[in-house]
């Protein structure tokens, strides 16, 4: 199993601010994943985050929105730059699932932009 | 391109009645399905996965490929169950999930 940590796990912030949201994982993984979760929506993965290469992003998301470090196996940061209200949502920081495991998820950092 | 349906946004039942929520879903090969529960106030969790066949809490789920689907079902709903449920799939080599839009589960008293 995977204990994840996310911190902040709610903050409200103005307009055209940034956010960085950290994700730390208790065993060290190859790939660490990002998800945002809108107001009545699924979870919509944001990219991955490979330890010791650029994070591969999803369609719709980029790096200059969401820039994401991955300085080692157990640690990760999202930020979400230049907010605006659209950007309110849940972000989730997950780890797996590999073969024949799960995917284990952090409590997730809720956003609201003002 | 992957993509999980679940038609049902909001399900409610009453307690000791049975409960499906429905999943459907596209991809080409292989899938690993998933279903993943939200309690209130707690994070994402698996509740069971194709693979292991398992019963999770008196939940089953069967792979049904010619239908592409994976319903999830309890004969007898119970309170405790009442939570956010997501349908997830998984493509041979990839360690992405594709969720579903999920089902609020509200089983009543």
């Amino acid at each position: 199993s995977a204990v994840i940590s996310q911190k902040p796990s709610r903050d409200i912030c103005q307009r055209g601010t940034s956010l960085t949201i950290q994700c730390q994982v208790d065993s060290q993984v190859t790939m660490m994943f990002w998800y945002r979760q809108q107001p009545g929506q699924s979870l919509t993965l944001i990219a991955t985050a490979n330890q010791g290469s650029e994070a591969t992003y999803e369609s719709g998301f980029v790096i200059d929105k969401f820039p994401i470090s991955r300085p080692n196996l157990t640690f990760s940061t999202l930020t979400v730059s230049n907010m605006s209200p659209e950007d309110s949502s849940i972000y989730l920081c997950s780890v797996g699932p590999r073969v024949n495991t799960e995917a284990f998820f952090g409590q997730g950092t809720r956003l609201t932009v003002v | 391109a992957q993509r999980v349906t679940q038609p049902e946004k909001l399900l409610s039942v009453f307690k000791g009645a049975p409960v499906e929520l429905k999943c459907n879903y596209s991809y080409s090969g292989s899938p690993e399905l998933f279903w993943y529960v939200q309690y209130s106030r707690q994070r994402l969790q698996l509740l069971l996965r194709h693979i292991s066949r398992e019963s999770i809490k008196g939940f089953t789920a069967d792979l049904n490929k010619g239908e592409t689907s994976f319903h999830l079902k309890k004969p007898f709903a119970q309170e405790e169950d009442s939570a956010m449920y997501y349908c997830a799939l998984k493509a041979g080599g990839s360690e992405k999930l594709v969720f579903g839009k999920g089902t609020k589960l509200t089983v009543n008293p």
